[in-house]
């Protein structure tokens, strides 16, 4: 069984700001987690994703994440925030390899103040 | 590429009636298709995993006779609510697993919202 917990339900940053936004996985078999976003009323879309490859792991608009197996953590950050960004955050994990069940956080709204 | 599609956006219906929503994988093959609902201010909940040519896998608690899923090729999936009331009023996402990916690369649609009067 996979889960994730995100820390935080809201988070507010300054435009221009580090955005750090935290997630902890549980699982019992090696995981592939997920970072999606979603804006107001639309579906997820892929930030970015681990795959047991690369640690470090780079997404689309400035995004990235690091895998750390000791801490159990795969937290997204982004050196500056920009408005745009504004939206929730789904953090997900699911077991590795194809077609499995993929679990998803209960979400961190970002805020980003100007 | 791998762009999925919902319909319709959005719909209205009155308590009692039936509401289909389709989810199509516009460029890509898909054999599994997922269905979610998201409450207000929620996580998404997968209700359903739908195989293309096989019975959909219901998730613990959900309604294999309310919510009728329907997978009939491996571009289409549709989802049924059926004899709906208010507290089906919801947010519905369907995401497609493309058939050559052996990652878990889901790809969602834009989902449809669903009230009930």
């Amino acid at each position: 069984a996979q889960s994730v917990t995100q820390l935080g339900s809201h988070v507010s940053v300054s435009e221009g700001a580090l955005v750090l936004l935290r997630c902890n996985y549980s699982s019992s078999v090696p995981p592939y987690l997920f970072w999606y976003v979603q804006y107001p009323n639309q579906g997820l879309q892929l930030l970015l994703k681990y795959t047991s490859a690369a640690t470090l792991v780079k997404g689309i608009n400035g995004f990235e994440a690091e895998f750390k197996k000791s801490e159990t953590s795969f937290h997204l950050t982004k050196p500056s925030a920009h408005m745009s960004d504004a939206a929730e955050y789904f953090c997900a994990v699911s077991g590795a390899g194809g077609y499995q069940k993929v679990t998803f956080g209960t979400g961190t709204k970002l805020q980003v103040i100007p | 590429g791998a762009v999925v599609s919902q319909h319709p956006s959005w719909v209205i219906c009155k308590s009692g009636t039936s509401v289909k929503i389709e989810c199509r994988s516009l460029d890509f093959q898909a054999t599994t298709m997922f269905w979610y609902r998201q409450f207000p201010k929620q996580s998404l909940m997968l209700m359903a995993t739908s195989n293309e040519g096989s019975k959909a896998t219901y998730e613990q608690g959900v309604e294999k006779d309310k919510f009728l899923i329907n997978h009939a090729s491996l571009t289409l999936s549709t989802l049924t609510v059926t004899s709906a009331h208010p507290e089906d009023s919801s947010f519905y996402i369907c995401s497609a697993r493309p058939r050559d990916r052996v990652t878990d690369t889901q790809y969602f649609g834009p989902g449809t919202r669903l009230t009930v009067l």
